[in-house]
């Protein structure tokens, strides 16, 4: 299984809104409504951020949002904060009942 | 709230066994309501998927490993664990266990993470 295809970098000012993209394939992203998405800081455990294409967990921000169209699903982030800036990586399930991660996207806060 | 911890030896030999544990506190590792998932990352690199196990036994593994994967959970300890074989360098990397629910995507709680090193 190939890992899904990320941007490697992202940037924002302040404020402003950035997307990530995540492009799969119909036996994954395109088959699926189970994408994920993790936010990483330097030395720290991922932190599921998006699950099931849309649903946000308890307590993450609502500046966090995802969406799918075809075989590319993308995290949204508005508000753009300092704190956001990290590695974020999407992840799908896939036809053979496994999973697969994106390539991860360095999001930079100008 | 649920926790995770990896443990095991931080550096093995090239063509040994790399083996880790995961225990979880503070709720039910018996709850068939969840997969237990490991996932590695090599320094400076992306997430790779390792596989993951139900404690029902049914398991599920990367196709790229599974050749060298297994998996076992055992409730009574309230851990699960992993054993690859036949390791090399290329097997070195920050190991992390994750819960994952079984009717929806997603992997939370993760554990810390733990470094295995596979040198001589």
């Amino acid at each position: 299984q190939s890992a899904l295809t990320q941007p490697a970098s992202v940037s924002g000012s302040p404020g402003q809104s950035i997307t990530i993209s995540c492009t799969g394939t119909n036996s994954d992203v395109g088959g699926y409504n189970y994408v994920s998405w993790y936010q990483q800081h330097p030395g720290k455990a991922p932190k599921l951020m998006i699950y099931d294409v849309t649903n946000r967990p308890s307590g993450v921000s609502n500046r966090f949002s995802g969406s799918k169209s075809g075989n590319t699903a993308s995290l949204t982030i508005s508000g753009l904060q300092a704190e956001d800036e990290a590695d974020y990586y999407c992840s799908s399930h896939t036809s053979s009942s496994t999973y697969v991660f994106g390539t991860g996207t360095k999001v930079t806060v100008l | 709230q649920v926790q995770l911890q990896e443990s095991g030896p931080g550096l093995v030999k090239p063509s040994q066994t790399l083996s880790l544990t995961c225990t979880v506190s503070g709720g039910s590792i018996s709850s068939g309501s969840y997969y237990w998932n490991w996932i590695r990352q090599p320094a400076g690199k992306g997430l790779e998927w390792i596989g993951r196990i139900h404690t029902s036994g049914s398991t599920n593994y990367n196709p790229s490993l599974k050749s060298r994967v297994t998996t076992s959970v055992d409730t009574s300890k309230k851990q699960f664990s992993l054993n690859l074989s036949s390791a090399t360098a290329a097997d070195t990397a920050v190991y992390f266990c994750a819960r994952e629910d079984y009717s929806t995507s997603g992997f939370d709680p993760w554990g810390q993470g733990t470094l295995v090193t596979v040198s001589s």
